[in-house]
């Protein structure tokens, strides 16, 4: 089967750094991508990782270790509009994308 | 900033009856998908569209589903007799390329089925 496995939730303070992980057993392996998902809300792509390292963007930067079927998301200076779920996806050799189980991130002031 | 549009963004109906969910892809995208997401779960691929064909449809995405682009801007998906357990929020996607590095979603549309 496929499956892509992320802790359910994750709570942080303003300002903190908080890292969300993603561990993955699919089929085949194209790339790691990251969405944000406010409540109600669309899917909204973060980043991407096609090659084992780290991708930076802002205060988001996403890491991929294929060796390890391995990926995490890290947050910066932790905003409160951070308050989102965040999926993890991988693109397994098709157009489609496989979703994690999904994080829940709460930020506190 | 270029969007995918999606309408209705609620939709209620009775079991066995047919729905009809709207989407309108960002213009120069090649590449549709439909998702679907049940409340509190995670977002689940159903099928993916390109140069008027299905490239690819997963296993919920059996006969009662269609999907079609109708003309240029549109692509629709279509669900035959609704069940209860088609209640979710669906997704529309498109990307310029194929693979997955950028998709972009719509807004979705809530369907909630009696």
């Amino acid at each position: 089967g496929q499956s892509l496995e992320q802790p359910s939730e994750v709570t942080a303070v303003e300002g903190a750094i908080v890292q969300i992980n993603c561990t993955y057993q699919t089929s085949g392996f194209y790339g790691l991508s990251w969405y944000q998902q406010h409540d109600g809300g669309a899917p909204t792509f973060l980043s991407y990782n096609a090659l084992d390292g780290l991708e930076e963007t802002g205060r988001f930067s996403s890491f991929l270790s294929r060796s390890d079927s391995y990926g995490y998301l890290l947050l910066q200076e932790l905003q409160m509009k951070d308050s989102a779920s965040y999926f993890c996806a991988v693109g397994d050799n098709t157009d489609k994308l496989i979703f994690g189980t999904g994080t829940r991130l709460q930020v506190f002031p | 900033e270029p969007e995918v549009t999606q309408t209705p963004s609620h939709q209620v109906t009775q079991m066995g009856q047919e729905v009809i969910l709207r989407c309108v892809p960002i213009s120069n995208h090649l590449y549709f998908y439909w998702y679907r997401q049940i409340l509190g779960q995670k977002v689940e691929f159903l099928v993916s569209f390109y140069n008027n064909e299905i490239s690819e449809k997963s296993e919920i995405f059996d006969d009662q589903f269609s999907v079609e682009r109708p003309d240029g801007s549109n692509f629709t998906l279509k669900i035959r007799s609704t069940k209860l357990e088609d209640s979710a929020m669906y997704f529309c996607a498109s990307s310029e390329l194929a693979g997955v590095e950028t998709q972009y979603f719509g807004p979705g549309t809530r369907l909630l089925v009696l």
